[in-house]
């Protein structure tokens, strides 16, 4: 079945350490994101990408870093720069082009929390 | 600025019953887009409806209807005939390209908790 799959669902860290969520999509999208969930915040947008190779800065990128290497995949690094990690992550895909809605299609998370 | 505005963080109807989340948003933005997610408890995100802003008639999905009044900017999802498993956390969000976005990054506003009670 076509969808994203990220990994791990549930992940700890303990502080100063560098970590890397998994996020892979095999529903040929162009476009993929990364967005932090925090209670009471809503989505916010951490980085996102267009294209292979490239990549763009979301609202809250500080502490955060990307790599698009294949179309397929998206990985997340929560660095130690990062002030408070603990948050749920959402990872999705796009299609792109004039006829799409700009629907996004989500993985079904990441739970990330420091200790 | 917020884009998308959520002003119930909670709303409780009983089973059978409809309800009414509300949604204002804000753009500049000639075409945009507005989608309504649904969140349950296992934290996937679920698409249920979108309106263009160019559609002539509000968008219906089965028992989801969104009320589209363009001129107020608000963009209200109806739930018809609720059941138990309606309850979940509700997104509104907004694609639009003024400031140089790209299509397909939406905007979400904070959410609001549904409950249906028996």
């Amino acid at each position: 079945d076509g969808g994203i799959t990220q990994s791990p669902k549930y992940l700890f860290r303990k502080e100063g350490q560098n970590v890397t969520l998994s996020c892979e999509q095999n529903l040929n999208h162009d476009a993929m994101y990364w967005y932090r969930q925090d209670p009471g915040q809503g989505l916010r947008l951490i980085y996102y990408s267009q294209i292979v190779n490239d990549f763009q800065k979301g609202d809250i990128a500080e502490g955060y870093s990307v790599s698009r290497e294949k179309k397929e995949s998206f990985p997340l690094t929560v660095t130690s720069a990062q002030k408070n990690p603990t948050a749920f992550y959402l990872c999705a895909s796009s299609p792109l082009g004039q006829l799409n809605t700009g629907e996004l299609f989500f993985g079904e998370g990441s739970r990330l929390t420091v200790l | 600025a917020q884009k998308i505005t959520q002003t119930q963080p909670g709303m409780f109807v009983q089973e059978k019953e409809a309800v009414t989340l509300d949604c204002t948003y804000d753009t500049s933005d000639p075409s945009y887009g507005l989608f309504w997610y649904k969140q349950p408890s296992s934290g996937e995100m679920i698409f249920l409806i979108y309106q263009g802003s160019y559609d002539q008639q509000n968008a219906t999905e089965g028992r989801y209807s969104l009320n589209f009044q363009k001129a107020r900017k608000s963009a209200n999802l109806v739930i018809s005939a609720s059941q138990l498993g309606d309850s979940a956390m509700y997104f509104c969000a907004m694609r639009s390209a003024d400031r140089g976005s790209t299509l397909g990054r939406l905007y979400f506003g904070r959410g609001t908790q549904l409950t249906v009670w028996p």
